[in-house]
């Protein structure tokens, strides 16, 4: 069964700072890999997705995330923080070839400090 | 385009009372998904339709759940009775998958529900 562990609840970040995020993944093989945004009372957005070829992918918002075979890592980063990132962060894994069932991690809560 | 619509956004409702959630794709959209919520869990996948017919029901707590896809258009998430428990946000998704799909779920705004 996939499963992913997102290990940090709530990390605070000053603007301009970077930041990591951190996921590790469960799976037989591969994943199709993403990273979802929900900002408070709102649903979730896409942020990025991996599937294969380059391992460093580029995402909306100067958001990135690099996979790590060796690591089973997907850890999303940005190189500067702005206010308006603060939100909660899902990674989430699915099948290869389909991703008709994504499996979500727990969630970290970004918070920016001014 | 208008993005996945659900309705009500909030909901209260007391224990032993019926609630039906409600949810409309993005048009042309094939697949259809129905999250739960809670800060204790995190966000579970209840169930997922394809072309209207449900395909994996496995996370559908008990039967007070059921959920119906009657046209491609529509769902809707029924709980009965409620419990104080079914409180959380319930979020539906919807996706389309085929040559060229970027397997990206979009996610509606979401319905609180509160059960007391």
């Amino acid at each position: 069964a996939q499963s992913v562990t997102q290990p940090d609840i709530h990390i605070t970040v000053s603007e301009g700072a970077s930041l990591e995020l951190r996921c590790n993944y469960s799976y037989g093989a591969t994943p199709y890999l993403f990273w979802y945004v929900q900002s408070p009372g709102q649903g979730l957005q896409l942020l990025l997705k991996y599937f294969s070829g380059d391992t460093l992918v580029q995402g909306i918002k100067g958001f990135e995330a690099e996979f790590k075979r060796s690591q089973s890592s997907f850890n999303l980063r940005k190189p500067s923080v702005h206010w308006s990132d603060a939100a909660e962060y899902f990674c989430a894994v699915g099948a290869p070839g389909t991703a008709s069932k994504l499996t979500f991690g727990t969630g970290t809560r970004l918070q920016v400090t001014l | 385009d208008a993005g996945v619509i659900q309705s009500p956004r909030h909901e209260v409702t007391e224990m032993g009372q019926e609630v039906t959630l409600r949810c409309k794709p993005i048009s042309g959209h094939d697949y259809l998904f129905w999250y739960r919520q809670t800060m204790m869990r995190g966000l579970e996948l209840l169930i997922y339709f394809n072309n209207n017919v449900p395909i994996d029901d496995s996370g559908m707590p008990e039967d007070r759940f059921s959920a119906k896809m009657p046209n491609a258009s529509f769902s809707t998430l029924k709980i009965q009775p409620s419990e104080p428990r079914d409180s959380a946000v319930y979020f539906c998704a919807s996706s389309l998958r085929g040559a060229g799909s970027s397997y990206e779920q979009y996610f509606g705004p979401g319905t609180r529900l509160t059960v007391t």
